[in-house]
């Protein structure tokens, strides 16, 4: 079966320490993996996709970066975190379906700059 | 550029109440549009969808219809159920464009 986990579930990390949110997917093979944040009071932003092992595309500018080593991996990090990094974070993956793209979204990470 | 504007919740609902969560949004092109739910602590689910005007999407008693005039797919549901307490997400997908775009989520809650 498809599954995608994604880790931790919830996170504080004071301003200025380092961030790794890890996201691995199952059951299918080269994916289109996705970066999603959702801060408070928004709606889920899109902040990196990648269509291949060491492609990564990055929809806005920000104190965050994104790799994925392995096909079914993908790691959101920053070396320095800002208050303004606070937010709901989620992996998502999708894979062509027919004609159309389905979607399969990881439990999400909350994360509090403090 | 892309993007969907969805009801501001909080929303309290009775069992058995009507429900109506209103979705519009603007996009170049035909778009695919989406209602993902999130269960406390889980990830998005898709709910329903619609991938051209007049389809009308449904699952577990919601239903939302792509109405190309108005550009809007509202989610209803005739009787809500205490289970049905999510967040609900509307997104859409368009042209070639392999993310979603989502609106900022409906906090429902159903109470017994």
């Amino acid at each position: 079966s498809q599954t995608i986990h994604q880790w931790p579930a919830t996170l504080v990390q004071p301003v200025g320490s380092p961030l790794s949110l890890e996201c691995t997917v199952e059951g299918t093979s080269n994916p289109n993996l996705y970066w999603y944040r959702q801060a408070a009071g928004r709606g889920l932003q899109l902040l990196f996709y990648s269509v291949g092992i060491g492609q990564i595309s990055s929809e806005v500018p920000q104190n965050l970066s994104a790799s994925r080593p392995q096909d079914r991996q993908f790691i959101l990090s920053s070396k320095k975190l800002l208050l303004s990094d606070s937010g709901f974070y989620l992996c998502a993956w999708s894979v062509l379906q027919g004609r159309h793209y389905g979607y399969t979204f990881g439990s999400g990470t909350r994360l509090t700059v403090v | 550029g892309n993007s969907v504007t969805q009801m501001e919740g909080p929303v309290t609902l009775s069992e058995e109440a009507f429900l109506t969560i209103n979705c519009t949004y603007t996009a170049t092109g035909y778009p695919s549009l989406f209602w993902y739910v999130q269960y406390p602590g889980e990830g998005l689910q898709l709910l329903l969808k619609a991938t051209k005007a007049d389809d009308k999407g449904s699952n577990k008693g919601f239903e939302a219809t792509y109405r190309k005039e108005t550009t809007s797919f509202h989610l209803e549901k005739g009787s809500v159920q205490v289970s049905d307490s999510a967040v609900y997400f509307c997104a859409l997908r368009s042209g070639s464009a392999r993310q979603l775009t989502f609106g900022s989520g409906t906090q429902l809650t159903v109470l017994p």
